[in-house]
């Protein structure tokens, strides 16, 4: 089935340590995005990336760092420079830039110890 | 600059029962567009609808509806016959243009259907 996989579900990592979360995407879409989702809070754009081997920050990129080598892969390390990493992480693609239809996928939940 | 706000953080309503969730938005421009987005309990997002601010007419799919009205800056969503099925948590959106890394969502209203 098409879709969007990202892995791990969950993680746990102590402070100081990088950590990068998968996110692969076979419905041959050009667009990718990262978002973070806190409680009580909306998604927030954490980089995204229209074409392979180029990616723009988004709202909140300062911490996080992504690649987009391959069209169906997008990853995202979390440095030890976000100073606030636990979350709840979303992988999203789309078949262009402009459809506003955004597909997901069942996101990694993120806890530094 | 957009700002979309959905006053409702959690609602629950008897199975069978309608229930509205509300947005309100706001936006300087005349081109914009509104989403709906659920994510139920597995966690990802789910698209329900998309609608742009020229297409005031109100939608229907199955249970599901939407209410768009320009002179309230509202997109309230209905759900009617609610069932169990539709426990999750519902994301209002808005693009002041197309491009999706301009999306903003709102913070989210949590359903959940009593059995």
């Amino acid at each position: 089935d098409g879709g969007i996989t990202q892995s791990p579900k969950y993680l746990f990592r102590k402070e100081g340590q990088n950590v990068t979360l998968s996110c692969e995407q076979n419905l041959n879409h050009d667009a990718m995005y990262w978002y973070r989702q806190d409680p009580g809070q909306g998604l927030r754009l954490i980089y995204y990336s229209q074409i392979v081997n180029d990616f723009q920050k988004g709202d909140i990129a300062e911490g996080y760092s992504v690649s987009r080598e391959k069209k169906e892969s997008f990853p995202l390390t979390v440095t030890s420079a976000q100073k606030n990493p636990t979350a709840f992480y979303l992988c999203a693609s789309s078949e262009n830039e402009n459809t506003g239809e955004l597909f997901f996928g069942e996101g990694s939940r993120l806890t530094v110890l | 600059a957009q700002k979309v706000t959905q006053a409702q953080t959690e609602i629950s309503v008897v199975e069978k029962e309608d229930v509205t969730l509300d947005c309100v938005y706001e936006t300087r421009d005349t081109t914009y567009y509104l989403f709906w987005y659920k994510q139920p309990p597995s966690g990802e997002l789910v698209f329900l609808i998309r609608r742009n601010s020229f297409d005031e007419q109100n939608e229907i799919s199955g249970r599901y509806s939407w209410n768009f009205q320009k002179s309230t800056s509202s997109f309230n969503f209905t759900i009617t016959a609610s069932q169990v099925v539709d426990s999750a948590v519902y994301f209002c959106a808005l693009s002041e243009a197309f491009g999706n890394e301009k999306l903003t969502f709102g913070t989210g209203t949590r359903l959940t259907i009593i059995p």
